[in-house]
């Protein structure tokens, strides 16, 4: 499988900034996603990273919030705009080559905003 | 939109004893089912999943079994050992324009005692 990597690892961010994170994968692939997972919860889908337009957002995100990019077919960026310490979570991209659904995660980053 | 539920919260084992956990889904259109295993500061690691063409997968010491009609799979892990602890989610997926979009279990942690 791909390896993929994300920066930073974690943060400690101040309340009205923005964090930019970074996914990177060592091949091309199909589909990128960012997911969000809070303190002692599951997964949740933010967004699908959409190589050379824009992201397809899922219910109760909005790309004020959280803009993504995704230049090529091996990177993105997530930015967690205008922090709130409601926005302390781990945030994981994750990556499908598309042809069997297998997806797979980067490590994650993990924010807390004070 | 899809909607999985996940039984049970927690789940206490002796080893060597089996493990069961169970995931419904409400969209009839999903048409694939994988499980992930999170260790605590890990990354989610896909162990195993299943198509809607399939009933039943195993691998070694795991394996999934998927009701169709009854919109229900389930993870069975077998003679089961400490380093099996950890939280598990189920996850659904459609095809078409959701293609590659998990939709998460609320997860389960599994603890075994040695």
């Amino acid at each position: 499988s791909a390896v993929i990597s994300q920066k930073p690892s974690r943060d400690i961010c101040q309340r009205g900034t923005s964090l930019t994170i970074q996914c990177q994968v060592d091949s091309q692939v199909t589909m990128m996603f960012w997911y969000r997972q809070q303190p002692g919860q599951s997964l949740t889908l933010i967004a699908t990273a959409n190589q050379g337009s824009e992201a397809t957002y899922e219910s109760g995100f909005v790309i004020d919030k959280f803009p993504i990019s995704r230049p090529n077919l091996t990177f993105s960026t997530l930015t967690v705009s205008n922090m709130s310490p409601e926005d302390s979570s781990i945030y994981l991209c994750s990556v499908t080559d598309g042809s069997y659904n297998e997806q797979f995660f980067g490590p994650g980053t993990r924010l807390t905003v004070l | 939109g899809e909607n999985v539920e996940q039984h049970p919260s927690t789940l206490s084992v002796q080893e060597g004893d089996s493990a069961v956990i169970k995931c419904t889904y409400s969209d009839s259109a999903s048409n694939y089912f994988p499980w992930y295993k999170q260790e605590l500061g890990k990354r989610p690691q896909l162990i195993i999943d299943i198509r809607s063409n399939v009933g039943e997968k195993k691998d070694q010491r795991i394996a999934v079994t998927l009701n169709k009609t009854a919109k229900h799979f389930s993870l069975h892990i077998t003679e089961t050992q400490p380093e099996d602890s950890a939280v598990y989610f189920c996850a659904a997926s459609t095809g078409g324009t959701s293609y590659g979009k998990l939709t998460f279990g609320q997860g389960t942690i599994l603890t075994v005692h040695p």
